[in-house]
C-alpha cells in the first residue's frame, strides 16, 4: 500500500536551474496538493488540484507551476530555481467531496536545496 | 477558511493526558475542525475531525464547545512517540484547501 509517493526525496539545484517534483497517489483521490515548509514554520499551500486537468493557486504560487494530466499524478515545476525556494516540499491527496472521508494523506517530503 | 489560534508549545508527562486547545472564533456553520500532527519533519498525519459533536477514535478525542468557537484535542495517555507539532485546521468538509497554521509543539517527557 504505497499511498502518496514523492520523487525525488533529496535534490540540490544551482540557481537558475529547473526541475520537476513528481507526486503519485494510488488511492484514486480527486484532490491533490503541494505544500512547502520552511524551517520552524508550518506548511504553506503552493498549488492544488480538484481533479484531473484542473489546477488552482494556493497561498504562495509564485515561481512554481503545476500540472495534473493524470488523476494519479501531480507535478510541481520550478522553471528557474532561486535560493528562496530552498525548502521541504510535501505532496498530499484527499478523496474529495464526501465530508466524512476528507482526511488528507501526505507524502514523506522532498528536501530541496538551491545554491 | 477560518483562522485558528494555538499555543506555541506545551509539555506533558508520559502516561498523562495531553489536552491541546484551539481557538477558532470565526468558524462558519459548515466548517469542520481537523487535527493533524507532524512528527520530526515527516509528512503530516491525520488524527481526527468533527463538526459539532465530540468525536473519539483510536488515536484521540475531540471536544468542541457548544458555540463551536474553540476545541480541545485530547491524547488520553501520552507516550514519547506523541511528541510532535499538532495542527488545528478549520475548513469546509468538502473544501479543496487545507491551510496550516504554526501549530503547537507538544513535548512528552519521561
Amino acid at each position: 500500500n504505497a499511498g502518496v509517493t514523492q520523487t525525488p526525496k533529496f535534490r540540490v539545484l544551482k540557481t537558475g536551474q529547473s526541475m520537476t517534483l513528481l507526486c503519485a497517489q494510488d488511492m484514486n483521490h480527486e484532490y491533490m496538493y503541494w505544500y512547502r515548509q520552511d524551517p520552524g514554520m508550518g506548511l504553506r499551500l503552493i498549488h492544488y488540484s480538484v481533479g484531473e486537468g484542473t489546477t488552482a493557486k494556493g497561498e504562495v504560487p509564485d515561481g512554481y507551476n503545476v500540472s495534473r494530466l493524470k488523476k494519479q499524478n501531480f507535478l510541481l515545476g520550478l522553471e528557474s530555481a532561486a535560493p528562496s525556494q530552498t525548502s521541504v516540499y510535501f505532496c498530499a491527496s484527499s478523496p474529495g467531496v464526501a465530508a466524512d472521508v476528507t482526511e488528507a494523506f501526505f507524502g514523506q517530503g522532498t528536501r530541496l536545496t538551491v545554491v | 477558511d477560518a483562522k485558528t489560534t494555538q499555543p506555541t508549545s506545551m509539555d506533558c508527562a508520559e502516561g498523562r493526558a495531553a489536552n491541546l486547545p484551539c481557538n477558532h472564533s470565526t468558524i462558519s456553520g459548515n466548517e469542520y475542525v481537523y487535527w493533524y500532527r507532524q512528527i520530526h519533519s515527516q509528512g503530516p498525519q491525520y488524527i481526527i475531525h468533527g463538526l459539532k459533536n465530540n468525536e473519539t477514535n483510536e488515536m484521540a478525542s475531540l471536544i468542541i464547545t457548544e458555540d463551536r468557537k474553540s476545541s480541545t484535542l485530547i491524547l488520553p495517555h501520552a507516550t514519547l512517540r506523541d511528541t510532535a507539532v499538532y495542527y488545528c485546521i478549520v475548513r469546509v468538509g468538502f473544501g479543496s484547501r487545507l491551510t496550516f497554521g504554526e501549530g503547537t509543539q507538544l513535548t512528552v517527557n519521561p
